[in-house]
């Protein structure tokens, strides 16, 4: 069971803006270390989305936005496209764990 | 254009050693911390460690005692073993470079291609 979590699924419809939460603790977004956000295509390997909390690497769309709040995080994804139709992962670092940890994952699907 | 190829041997049996390298073709070698993370069939991304060039490693405190994460700083390469491996380790395992986003926080930028370790009698 991962020290952040996240929804397991989440759907909507093409140009419908969608949020992407991913709740942590006190030792992990609590303690102020950065969130980064990955997508997932199927059969591929992740790719960086957000690094930073809310920095996007370059040729990711501006429709692509993070934020963080205390325990939290969000990725924020507008103007749904059927290619934003994939896995998407949050990560940061845990110092209770002492590693390195990742969300369980939220599978988006485009209707 | 940094590139990272990754490559090992498999299957493998129960009790047996994963072994895998990631070669780093292009950029810096020696500024970043180098990473293997693997993710189960299904499953969510796992991080096991990361070494940086002067071989100073962290692991996974819950593979640490099964893991050794190796650099070959001559050869721009960086290794993986996993002893005493079961179907649990059965998984895709990547070689990533750790980039900072702060100065306690990294960020995976550069994947491997990935590779499927099957674990099986």
């Amino acid at each position: 069971q991962s020290v952040l979590t996240q929804p397991p699924s989440m759907s909507g419809a093409p140009g419908q803006r969608v949020i992407i939460s991913c709740t942590g603790r006190i030792s992990n977004i609590g303690t102020g270390y950065d969130v980064q956000w990955y997508q997932q295509l199927p059969g591929t390997a992740p790719k960086i989305l957000i690094y930073g909390n809310n920095n996007r690497p370059s040729g990711v769309p501006d429709r692509f936005s993070g934020s963080k709040s205390g325990t939290s995080a969000s990725l924020a994804i507008s103007g749904l496209q059927a290619e934003d139709e994939a896995h998407y992962y949050c990560q940061t670092y845990d110092n209770s764990v002492r590693a390195w940890v990742f969300g369980g994952g939220t599978k988006l699907t485009v209707l | 254009q940094v590139q990272l190829h990754q490559w090992g041997a498999g299957p493998l049996k129960p009790s047996e050693t994963l072994s895998l390298t990631c070669a780093v073709y292009g950029g810096s070698f020696n500024d970043y911390y180098w990473t293997w993370i693997r993710q189960a069939p299904g499953e969510g991304l796992e991080w096991i460690g990361e070494v940086n060039r002067y071989g100073g490693t962290n692991y996974n405190p819950s593979l640490k005692n099964r893991v050794t994460i190796s650099i070959d700083t001559s050869e721009n390469q960086f290794s993986l073993k996993l002893t005493s491996v079961t179907a649990a380790d059965t998984a895709v395992y990547y070689c990533a470079r750790a980039d900072p986003s702060s100065y306690d926080s990294s960020f995976y930028s550069v994947w491997g291609q990935g590779t499927l370790v099957t674990v099986a009698s």
